[in-house]
């Protein structure tokens, strides 16, 4: 079955920029979606079609797809930001989800 | 109010069986792809089934396959997921998830309903 792999940790200073990759065999011919999860609570759709920003998603997001990484970008990361992110992507008919990155502000 | 709220989890023994359901609300549900998806205490998410707008085609991970279904009522804008022989590997949070028409992701959650298998 397919797999995409995540890294369990990133960590960035305040203001600065945070990238969190996807790997999965030919990601980048299907879509990748990002979840943000904070404890405790659902996770929240951050970005959907590899590059799209769902309506409230703030603009310091932004994604990309290419080959075989999925990518998220968070510019200016703030406080507010820290939380596991997850990638989605499709299997046919079928969806997995990566392990999750851990996203420390520090 | 647009939401999606779980019921029907709790504490069961090996091997029995439970029955989750998730009421929608405040939008077209009869439109929409609906998901389960869980998540073991302390882990990643991990997609559990998916039903069609309209119940006819149904698809499940390669772990939860042949012990459960997926269902929906669109009379009662309700999403159903029969659970059965359970694991204490089945033991996690259970949620509903909306697929969006456009962004054939995840775009609505509901809270969970906690499933916990312990003799």
């Amino acid at each position: 079955s397919y797999e995409v792999t995540q890294s369990p940790s990133v960590s960035v200073s305040p203001g600065q920029t945070a990238t969190i990759t996807c790997s999965g065999d030919k990601l980048g011919a299907n879509y990748a979606s990002w979840y943000q999860q904070k404890p405790g609570q659902s996770p929240v759709l951050v970005i959907y079609r590899d590059n799209k920003r769902p309506s409230g998603i703030p603009e310091r997001f932004s994604g990309s797809n290419s080959g075989n990484t999925a990518t998220l970008t968070i510019s200016g990361t703030q406080a507010m930001d820290e939380a596991d992110y997850y990638c989605q992507a499709w299997d046919s008919s079928t969806v997995v989800f990566g392990g999750g990155t851990k996203l420390t502000v520090l | 109010q647009v939401q999606l709220v779980e019921s029907g989890g709790g504490v069961v023994q090996p091997g029995r069986s439970l029955r989750l359901s998730c009421a929608a609300s405040g939008f077209s549900f009869s439109s929409y792809p609906m998901h389960w998806v869980r998540q073991a205490p302390g882990q990643g998410l991990e997609w559990v089934a998916v039903i069609s707008y309209d119940g006819s085609s149904t698809y499940y991970a390669d772990s939860v396959k042949g012990r459960f279904t997926i269902s929906r009522d669109n009379s009662k804008n309700t999403l159903h997921l029969q659970i059965n022989s359970l694991r204490t590997e089945d033991t996690a949070v259970y949620s509903c998830a909306r697929e969006g028409l456009l962004e054939r992701a995840f775009d609505m959650w509901g809270q969970g309903t906690r499933v916990t298998v312990s003799s």
